[in-house]
This record gives structure tokens, sequence and C-alpha cells, in this order.
């Protein structure tokens, strides 16, 4: 069956200090991919998605690219910010928008300290 | 964004009680709704699917006795935790779908955290 599997966290990091979070899959053909966001006491968020090869999903700063050579969705920012401490998750569906149960990762917690 | 609220966000009973989550999608009208599951450390799991005015569809490994799920309305969707155990406690969580405008999108609830003694 399909999976996500995400870095460990949590992951610790100064304020302006270049973001990171690995996200891989395995899925049968052309998933979705998505990144959300869980800011503490509040429901998940999407940050961002992609929904074919080579795609790149961008929002807020964040950037991932859909890879498919590598089943890779690396969550990338350059500059992060005291705000953006959070639970992120990654996760795939095989249809377009999410009409379909999401598979996910088991999240990354990420702190940012000022 | 759109809005779904998930309460009660923190929930504790007895043994043997059974304990009802709501999920309501507050500013649109969603048929489907799905609700998860995540333990400590692991991933949210999906639990089962649930259609407005149809029985809903569980995940494989899921007691549909135990979790019961209804969605009377275009707006609510109600998950029972029944006869409740200490190895229920758990999070979970509700999405509901938005079709459309411009693309269909997932909105998750706040979550709600069951906790069995």
């Amino acid at each position: 069956g399909d999976s996500v599997t995400q870095m460990e966290g949590p992951v610790t990091l100064s304020e302006e200090a270049f973001l990171t979070i690995n996200c891989t899959y395995t899925a049968t053909g052309y998933p979705s991919l998505f990144w959300y966001v869980q800011y503490p006491g509040e429901g998940l968020q999407l940050l961002l998605k992609a929904t074919k090869a080579d795609d790149k999903g961008s929002n807020k700063g964040f950037e991932a690219t859909y890879r498919k050579e590598t089943t890779s969705f690396h969550l990338e920012k350059g500059s992060v910010q005291v705000s953006d401490s959070a639970v992120y998750f990654c996760a795939l569906v095989h249809s377009g928008g999410g009409a379909d149960g999401l598979t996910f990762g088991k999240g990354t917690h990420l702190i940012i300290q000022p | 964004g759109a809005v779904v609220s998930q309460h009660p966000s923190r929930v504790i009973c007895k043994s043997g009680t059974s304990v009802k989550i709501e999920c309501r999608s507050l500013d649109f009208q969603a048929t489907t709704m799905f609700w998860y599951r995540q333990f400590p450390k692991q991933s949210l799991m999906l639990m089962a699917t649930s259609n407005e005015g149809s029985k809903a569809t569980y995940e494989q490994g899921v007691e549909k006795d135990k979790f019961l799920i209804n969605h009377a309305s275009l707006t609510l969707s109600t998950l029972t935790v029944t006869s409740a155990h200490p190895e229920d406690s758990s999070f979970y969580i509700c999405s509901a779908i938005r079709v459309g405008q411009p693309n269909t999108e997932a909105f998750f609830g706040q979550g709600t955290r069951l906790t069995v003694v």
C-alpha cells in the first residue's frame, strides 16, 4: 500500500536558518503530494501541494518539488522564523485535491529559536 | 479558507462509556468527511470515510461497531467511540471535503484528544 516517510523530529533551528524537511513516498501511479502544517492548538492547514512530476508547490516562503525519479517531496525554506514553529505533515492522495482519504507521514515537529 | 470545527477538543472518559465527537463544516457543505486517528509518534491513519446520507466506509482493521459514524447532514458528521477502553486513547481528527471553488480540497478540524481512564 501507499506510505509516506518523513524525517523524525523534533528539528530545532535558529531564526533565519535554512530549513529542509525530507519526505519520500511509496505509491502506485501518480499521486498528488501535500505538505500540511499544524500550529499549536489548531487543525491541519494545507501549506502547499503539487499534482504532477516536476511541479513546485510554494506558499509563505516554503517550497517543495515533486520528484518522481526519487519519489520525494522535500520541504524547504530559505530563512525560518519563530512563527514557523509547528508540526509539518507530508501526505499523498490519488485523487487531485483530496477527495479521497490522505496517507500521512508521522509529522515533523519544527522548533525555531530566536 | 474554509472552516471545520471539531468538538470537543479534549475529553476524558471512564472505561466502558461512550464518547461522541462532532465535526462541522461551518461555511460549506461537505458530502464527504474523513475520520483519522493518530497514536503518539505515529502517522495520522485514516479510519473511515463518511458520506452524507449513507453508511460510512471503514478501513481495514477498524471496528465499525466500535466507531460509529453518522453523517446526517451536509455540515455534520459524528464519531461515537462506544464502550471505550484505554487503548482507544488517541488523537482523533476529521476532515471535510470542499468540492470545486476552484479546486477540491480537504479542510481539517482541530482534533480531539481522547483519554480513557
